[in-house]
């Protein structure tokens, strides 16, 4: 079955540390991938996502992800995180019609 | 402002009662979702739907049902046959860009509020 893993379920940070998020899908096709993020009190909304062309994709808020197809990953990525990047980060993929499927979602505390 | 309404924010539903939750959107979009979201376990998909007057089940249909009459709405009732369902309800709606079609937006999820049910 296709399935989506997110290494992390919680991850500590302080301030200005770098962030590298794990994201690995199950899926031999062409697929389409993403990252939401879901700030407290907010709606869950787009980070940033990947359909072809260049794997380095960038999104809001400074955020990258880089996806290498050898490995079957799409990670999240930001140089220098801030207290405001505290939310729960959802890696998704598309692997045909219209079923995108989640994975178990990596809750970031910045501390400040 | 366009987007997705989910009403309502809280339920408290007892043991044996359907309940329906509503989901309302203003984008124009095609395609509407119903998902379940619960700690630890990601979303979970339960229905979708393409067009009006077709819905096609998820991975974890069993004990709901939904309706879609209208292209702005897309209803999820949660039936006393579903055995565990106090959780978070989110629904979505996308452009229906199809297979893999570099459209900008398309197959990007728009979220609701969410619906949080309490089953006491």
């Amino acid at each position: 079955a296709q399935s989506v893993s997110q290494h992390n379920h919680h991850v500590i940070l302080s301030e200005a540390a770098s962030l590298e998020l794990g994201c690995n899908y199950s899926y031999g096709g062409t697929v389409n991938l993403f990252w939401y993020v879901q700030y407290p009190g907010q709606h869950l909304q787009l980070l940033l996502k990947y359909f072809s062309g260049d794997p380095l994709v960038k999104g809001i808020k400074g955020f990258e992800a880089e996806f290498i197809k050898s490995k079957f990953s799409f990670n999240l990525r930001k140089p220098s995180v801030q207290w405001s990047d505290t939310a729960e980060y959802f890696c998704a993929a598309l692997t045909g019609g219209f079923k995108t499927i989640f994975g178990a979602g990596t809750r970031l505390f910045v501390k400040a | 402002d366009g987007g997705i309404t989910q009403s309502p924010k809280y339920l408290f539903r007892k043991e044996g009662q359907n309940v329906t939750l509503s989901c309302e959107q203003n984008l124009n979009h095609d395609a509407m979702y119903w998902y379940r979201q619960d700690p630890g376990q990601g979303l979970r998909l339960i229905y979708y739907s393409q067009i009006v007057n077709d819905f096609q089940k998820g991975d974890i249909a069993e004990g709901y049902s939904v309706s879609r009459e209208k292209k702005e709405s897309f209803p999820l009732t949660v039936t006393s046959a579903q055995k565990n369902p106090t959780a978070f309800y989110l629904c979505a709606s996308s452009i229906m860009g199809g297979n893999y079609r570099p459209l900008s937006g398309a197959n990007v999820l728009t979220f609701g509020a969410g619906s949080r049910l309490t089953v006491l």
